[in-house]
């Protein structure tokens, strides 16, 4: 079955540092990925995404390629801010049609000024 | 648009009570999830509806939970009778489905504020 795994966290940065969160995937077919963000006190909000292989969603500053031979979907983003604090999920999506979202565990981020 | 509305915000409850969480999805959105989130599990999943009829309940953890959405507009998660291991925040989430090559899309979910459960 479809299924997600991501580093687990929490991950502690000081402001402007690099930001890599992994994501690897197992589906079948072709799959949708994203990756949401949820602030404290929050629901989810979508962050980005990717539909298809080699598409680089981005937003914020964040971005993630969509990886079909390592079947990955890493969030990297090259200065974080305190603002970035937050919990970020990866999820994939079937093709063709909004239908339920399998997600990972999230990491939780704490950017440090 | 408000986006997906959620209520109440803050539930507080003994246990044995019944409780009752609401939902109004985005208008014109024809999907509605509801969520659990705890610290040990996770997000999980409890059912999902499209176009007002029940898809897949196979997440609702048990017969205390139960889902209803009578019309487009809104949807209920009620737990009866209510336990301590029933704390949690629940979110419920609308999404429209739309192929990839029409809008660029895939699957986007649109999260509520989630209402935070708290059974003594």
């Amino acid at each position: 079955g479809n299924s997600v795994t991501q580093m687990e966290g929490p991950v502690t940065l000081s402001e402007e540092a690099f930001l890599t969160i992994n994501c690897t995937y197992t589906a079948t077919g072709y799959p949708s990925l994203f990756w949401y963000v949820q602030y404290p006190g929050e629901g989810l909000q979508l962050l980005l995404k990717a539909t298809k292989a080699d598409d680089k969603g981005s937003n914020k500053g964040f971005e993630a390629t969509y990886r079909k031979e390592t079947t990955s979907f890493h969030l990297e983003k090259g200065s974080v801010q305190v603002s970035d604090s937050a919990v970020y999920f990866c999820a994939l999506g079937t093709q063709g049609g909004s239908e339920k979202l399998v997600f990972g565990k999230g990491t939780k981020l704490t950017v440090n000024p | 648009d408000a986006g997906v509305i959620q209520s109440p915000r803050h539930e507080v409850t003994e246990m044995g009570q019944e409780v009752t969480l609401r939902c109004k999805p985005i208008s014109g959105h024809d999907y509605l999830f509801w969520y659990r989130q705890t610290m040990m599990r996770g997000l999980e999943l409890l059912i999902y509806f499209n176009n007002n009829v029940p898809i897949d309940d196979s997440g609702m953890p048990e017969d205390r939970f139960s889902a209803k959405m009578p019309n487009a507009s809104f949807s209920t998660l009620k737990i009866q009778p209510s336990e301590p291991r029933d704390s949690a925040v629940y979110f419920c989430a609308s999404s429209l489905a739309t192929g990839q090559s029409i809008l660029g899309r895939g699957n986007e979910q649109f999260f509520g504020p989630g209402t935070r459960l708290t059974v003594l």
